[in-house]
């Protein structure tokens, strides 16, 4: 049963500390995506790779935020230094994007929920 | 650009009741649109999807018809039961084309809750 893998589920760190959130995409799709979830703001989108190139990091901070692909079955996100803007549930995501062949389907994690003091 | 307007919550219904939550989407061209639910404590997972006008995308119950002439693709079930209770997200992708697209445009998500 394909699924995205997350690591931690659950994080709690204080304000200053470094974050990293990994990702294992299901084998063989070529998209993954991170995005963060809120109460106040819903979904948003932080940075999405196609081919473990970065497409758009638009919506990330990039002063604290950063996000890469070391290989293709693992996506890092990174926060340093975190803050408690920064608590919220991350969700990491992978499909099969791309001419002509991309189904626009997206398989998510059960996301890492981190909290920052 | 494009976006997906769906209607606002919470939406609270009894069991058996029937349920339409509306969506509209504003794009250029035809993207293929979607509904994605979320369960309580889990990550969204598709419910049905169409990838072009007239299409119907159906699943567990569930149906969405996308009309091009009114750009909406408005989620509906006959009758909802308890376990229906989550988040339900609309959205739109590109992922058909080369370039950058793929991303998912979501709505901002409705939450349900069926009573019984």
């Amino acid at each position: 049963d394909a699924r995205v893998t997350q690591t931690p589920r659950h994080k709690v760190t204080e304000m200053g500390q470094e974050v990293t959130m990994r990702c294992q995409p299901i084998l063989g799709h070529n998209t993954v995506f991170w995005y963060r979830q809120t109460m106040m703001q819903g979904l948003e989108l932080l940075a999405y790779f196609r081919n473990r190139a970065p497409l758009d990091d638009s919506g990330m901070p990039k002063d604290r935020f950063s996000a890469e692909m070391p290989d293709a079955t693992l996506a890092t996100l990174k926060i340093q230094p975190s803050e408690p803007r920064d608590s919220a549930v991350y969700f990491c995501a992978s499909g099969l994007g791309g001419e002509r062949t991309g189904t626009g389907e997206l398989f998510f994690g059960e996301g890492s929920r981190l909290t920052v003091l | 650009g494009d976006s997906v307007t769906q209607m606002e919550g919470p939406v609270t219904l009894s069991e058996e009741a029937c349920l339409t939550i509306n969506c509209t989407y504003t794009a250029t061209g035809y993207p293929s649109l979607f509904w994605y639910v979320q369960y309580p404590g889990e990550g969204l997972q598709l419910l049905l999807k169409a990838t072009k006008a007239d299409d119907k995308g159906s699943n567990k119950g569930f149906e969405a018809t996308y009309r091009k002439e009114t750009t909406s693709f408005h989620l509906e079930k006959g009758s909802v039961q308890v376990s229906d209770s989550a988040v339900y997200f609309c959205a739109l992708s590109w992922a058909n084309y080369g370039g950058s697209q793929g991303n998912l445009i979501f709505g901002k998500g409705t939450k349900l809750s069926v009573k019984p």
